[in-house]
């Protein structure tokens, strides 16, 4: 099946500051999704982009499909911007399910 | 718009006991998917219920089955619970065969087998 790879794994930051997250893909994509977890579980839906660029505010997304891989922006980031983002994405012939990378757990300190 | 509800909340039962978990999908959403997120295994995809027939199951044994009314909600029964099975159980819906808009998923129940 696809396989999906999120990094960095970890990523501290301090009020203010950028950041840069990625995922790479093993296979054509047909939709990809970025969600942040927030502490009580909730997956909250940030950008479906299986190609191209979307911009929501602070947060900015850019997917280049035929090199298999997609970027989350975060700027200015604030510390309700701390949690869990995943990449996740369907495709390579599994079109019904989402498979998700591990995360990157971000926090942002005041 | 309503989205995708989950009851109950928190759960907790017994090993050996049977463990009932629901889902609501957002209105005219047809297709409904469980997750599995257990400590330090990730999202795991569990099931795929569409027009009230389940279309695929993930790598997870039959105790975990479930069914899809005809309102589109769903339920996912856990049978003959083990400790293992501690996790929060996630639900999404979609426009089946439509992958303009992604999936959205529920706030999830935590599932506590003691």
């Amino acid at each position: 099946g696809i396989q999906v790879e999120q990094s960095p794994p970890d990523l501290i930051l301090q009020e203010g500051a950028n950041s840069t997250l990625r995922c790479n893909f093993s296979d054509s994509v047909n939709n990809l999704q970025w969600f942040h977890q927030n502490p009580w579980g909730q997956l909250i839906n940030l950008f479906y982009i299986p190609s191209g660029t979307k911009q929501n505010g602070r947060l900015s997304a850019t997917t280049v499909a035929t090199e298999r891989y997609s970027l989350l922006y975060i700027s200015s980031s604030q510390t309700t911007d701390s949690g869990v983002y995943f990449c996740a994405v369907s495709g390579g012939g599994s079109n019904y399910k989402l498979t998700f990378g591990k995360g990157t757990l971000l926090t942002v300190n005041p | 718009e309503a989205g995708v509800t989950q009851s109950p909340t928190h759960l907790i039962k017994t090993r050996g006991q049977q463990a009932t978990l629901r889902c609501s999908p957002i209105s005219g959403h047809t297709s409904v998917y469980w997750y599995q997120q257990a400590l330090g295994l990730g999202l795991q995809f569990l099931l795929w219920y569409d027009e009230g027939e389940e279309r695929n199951r993930g790598n997870f044994p039959p105790r975990f089955s479930g069914r899809q009314f005809p309102n589109y909600s769903s339920e996912l029964n856990v049978n003959a619970l083990e400790l293992e099975d501690s996790a929060l159980y996630l639900c999404a819906s979609s426009l089946a065969g439509t992958l303009n808009y992604g999936y959205t998923f529920g706030s999830g129940t935590r599932l506590t087998v003691v």
